[in-house]
């Protein structure tokens, strides 16, 4: 059963708005959240993570809210370029060791 | 350059005819891991090594073998490959400690088996 879930396959956004992803997650014993960027024909990139004591971590124009109680957290893009098109994939893990990646949002940026 | 490498990057080959992905990187990284990307399943974690001789099994590791004889190489093994391993395989690997999760991933080797 999938503990990660991105429920959003795909979003498209104007150029220059903001972009928000989300995810969601089952399991209450991940302590550490991360995002990477995945470009076609490429191994994902490590975009911006949040350890679960915090509920914002921000690194420029990305920033990464985590919702404990929800078990909700969600990557905002602001503001959204066309070189941020790309596949974005929420990952989670409660050790360090074994981490659960969600399905992927597409997000496209149309100029 | 830091980078994490993986020979091949494209294979085919037919059930049953075993088969290794290399997965080298020179970042002196303790931690490994191997993950395959299925459509509609993301990436899904296969095997992880923690430091040389030091390996444990993923979400996914029924079918796979690896080894950790070296710091810097970890080459998942398919002794009996069949059609459902049909993936695209990435390894990873990162500093070890709680401090940095960050994983740096190789391209990619994308696997059929006929």
């Amino acid at each position: 059963d999938q503990q990660v879930k991105q429920n959003s396959p795909s979003l498209s956004v104007q150029e220059g708005r903001i972009s928000i992803l989300n995810c969601d997650y089952t399991n209450s014993m991940f302590d550490y959240f991360l995002w990477y960027k995945k470009y076609p024909a490429e191994g994902p990139t490590f975009l911006i993570s949040i350890s679960s004591i915090k509920d914002k971590n921000e690194d420029g124009r990305f920033t990464v809210f985590l919702n404990k109680s929800a078990k909700h957290l969600s990557l905002h893009i602001v503001p959204s370029q066309p070189g941020d098109s790309a596949v974005y994939f929420c990952a989670a893990t409660p050790t360090g060791n074994q981490f659960y990646f969600g399905t992927g949002t597409s997000l496209t940026v149309i100029p | 350059e830091a980078q994490v490498t993986q020979n091949p990057r494209y294979l085919i080959t037919v059930t049953g005819k075993k088969l290794t992905v290399t997965c080298s990187q020179n970042m002196n990284h303790e931690y490994m891991s191997w993950y395959r990307q299925d459509p509609g399943l993301g990436l899904r974690q296969i095997y992880y090594s923690m430091n040389v001789e030091v390996t444990d099994k993923g979400d996914v590791p029924e079918g796979y073998k690896v080894s950790r004889k070296e710091k810097r190489n970890f080459p998942l093994i398919l002794e009996s490959p069949s059609p459902n391993q049909t993936s695209l395989y990435f390894c990873a690997s990162r500093v070890s400690g709680r401090g940095t999760n960050e994983q740096f991933f190789g391209p990619g080797t994308r696997l059929t088996v006929l």
